[in-house]
């Protein structure tokens, strides 16, 4: 079976920087990737890892770590509008694109 | 574009009755999911169709079921529906294939009360 962990949640203040980590057992592995979700609102694309490193994309990066089995999300510069849900996706499957989705982490970030 | 979209937004059903989510996408993309989602759950894929004309199920597929209409649209059944399947649905699509990135767009969500 395929299972994912997270924490389930997170807090920090503006501007600070926080790390939500992602730690996965599947079967097959194809690659990690983060989605955004804001309370009522639909999951939203943030980030993907093939291989071994830090991707990064403006104020958000991630890494991946095949070996460890292990990923990470950071978020820099924290705002206010970053206060979210965050989950972490394995694509397990060769040739087929599902993901399997962890829990979830909700991150709050307070003034 | 609209990207996905998704009909009713809201819907309550009794216990016993059947309903159709709709699901319709204009990306052109290949694949399509049906997602669930319950609190402290995450999302969990129900239904997917990697291409027009195919359907398979997901982790949760029992009491669902699919209808890959046409490139464009993807249907999901309850037909029976069962206080259990009180939930969030999501459906999603992304270009599909075997390699890349397949980045998965999400419409806005159905919210589903059974009573």
């Amino acid at each position: 079976g395929q299972s994912l962990e997270q924490p389930s949640e997170v807090t920090a203040v503006e501007g600070a920087i926080v790390q939500i980590n992602c730690t996965y057992q599947t079967s097959g592995f194809y690659g990690l990737s983060w989605y955004q979700q804001h309370d009522g609102g639909a999951p939203t694309f943030l980030s993907y890892n093939a291989l071994d490193g830090l991707e990064e994309t403006g104020r958000f990066s991630s890494f991946l770590s095949r070996s460890d089995s292990y990923g990470y999300l950071l978020l820099q510069e924290l705002q206010m509008k970053d206060s979210a849900s965050y989950f972490c996706a394995v694509r397990s499957q060769a040739g087929y694109s599902t993901l399997t989705f962890g829990k979830g982490t909700m991150l709050l970030v307070s003034p | 574009n609209a990207g996905v979209t998704q009909t009713p937004k809201f819907q309550v059903l009794k216990t016993g009755q059947s309903m159709t989510l709709q699901c319709a996408q204009d990306m052109n993309h290949n694949s399509m999911y049906w997602y669930r989602q319950d609190p402290g759950m995450g999302l969990r894929l129900i239904y997917y169709s990697a291409s027009e004309g195919t359907t398979d199920k997901g982790e949760v597929p029992n009491g669902y079921n699919v209808s890959r209409l046409n490139k464009r649209e993807f249907s999901l059944r309850l037909e029976s529906a069962a206080p259990s399947q009180t939930s969030v649905y999501f459906c999603a699509s992304s270009e599909g294939g075997a390699g890349g990135l397949n980045e998965q767009f999400f419409g806005p969500g159905t919210r589903l009360t059974v009573l």
